[in-house]
C-alpha cells in the first residue's frame, strides 16, 4: 500500500526534451507538493496545490508547470529540459495546508539531463 | 525570513551511545518545527514535530527532540544509537507567511558505527 507514489523512478533524457513526472497519493489528503533536491541534498519546495488550487509557486522557471487533475494527483511537466534540471524530484502530501500537519513524501524521481 | 540551520554536516557516533543532531531556527512568531529522515535512495520520512506544549517531543524509532526557546534550538536526540539510524536528517520550519511552506535545513549525515 504505497501512500505517495511517483512515476517514473528514474528519467534520463536529452537537453531540450519535454518530460513529465506523475504523482499520486492514496491518503485522502487535500494538499500536495513538489520539491527539488539538488546534488548537495538541499531540498526546496517548488509548488503546492490545495484541493487542485495552486497555493505555493516558488521562483522556478516557467518551463516547469504543475497540473492537478484531482486532489489525489499532482503531475509535473518540464519543457525544454536543461542540464541544471538534473536533480531528484519529490512529491509529498499533507492532510491540508495547515501549519500543524506533517508531510508524507514519495520515493523520488531521479532526473538526469544529458 | 523563516529559516533553520544545521551546523554539522556530519555526526559520527558509536552504536549504543547517545546521539544529538543539532538544529537552530530563526522565525518571526511561533515556530512550528519538524524533523525528517532520509535513507539512501528513499524519500523523506517524518520523525516528529513541535507545535506547542511540552518542550520534549517524542517521535518515531525512539527519537525525541528538545525545543528550547531561549536558545532557539530544536535538537534531535536518541539515548542509544543503532547502526540502522545512519541516514540524512533534516530539520524544517513552517513559513506561516507564505502558504505554510516547509523550509528545510541543509541536512546532517548521521553515521553510527558498530
Amino acid at each position: 500500500d504505497t501512500a505517495v507514489s511517483q512515476t517514473p523512478k528514474y528519467l534520463v533524457t536529452q537537453m531540450g526534451n519535454d518530460k513529465s513526472i506523475k504523482c499520486e497519493q492514496n491518503l485522502g489528503h487535500d494538499t500536495m507538493y513538489w520539491y527539488k533536491q539538488d546534488s548537495k541534498k538541499f531540498l526546496k519546495i517548488m509548488f503546492s496545490y490545495n484541493n487542485k488550487e495552486l497555493i505555493i509557486n516558488e521562483t522556478v522557471p516557467n518551463r516547469f508547470s504543475p497540473k492537478s487533475p484531482d486532489k489525489a494527483h499532482l503531475n509535473l511537466h518540464i519543457n525544454s529540459l536543461e542540464l541544471g534540471d538534473s536533480a531528484v524530484y519529490f512529491c509529498a502530501s499533507s492532510q491540508d495546508s495547515g501549519s500543524y500537519n506533517e508531510q508524507f513524501f514519495g520515493p523520488g524521481t531521479r532526473l538526469t539531463v544529458l | 525570513a523563516q529559516s533553520v540551520a544545521q551546523p554539522e554536516d556530519q555526526v559520527n557516533v558509536a552504536e549504543g551511545n547517545p546521539l544529538t543532531v543539532k538544529c537552530t531556527y530563526s522565525v518571526s512568531g511561533n515556530p512550528y518545527l519538524f524533523w525528517y529522515v532520509q535513507y539512501p535512495n528513499r524519500g523523506l520520512q517524518f520523525l516528529l514535530k513541535y507545535i506547542t506544549g511540552d518542550n520534549l517531543v517524542k517521535g518515531s524509532y525512539g527519537f525525541e527532540a528538545e525545543f528550547n526557546k531561549s536558545q532557539t534550538s530544536f535538537h534531535l536526540k536518541k539515548p542509544s544509537a543503532l547502526v540502522s539510524d545512519s541516514a540524512l536528517y533534516f530539520c524544517a520550519v513552517r513559513d506561516l507567511r507564505y502558504g505554510n511552506k516547509l523550509v528545510f535545513g541543509a541536512g546532517t549525515i548521521l553515521r553510527v558505527k558498530s
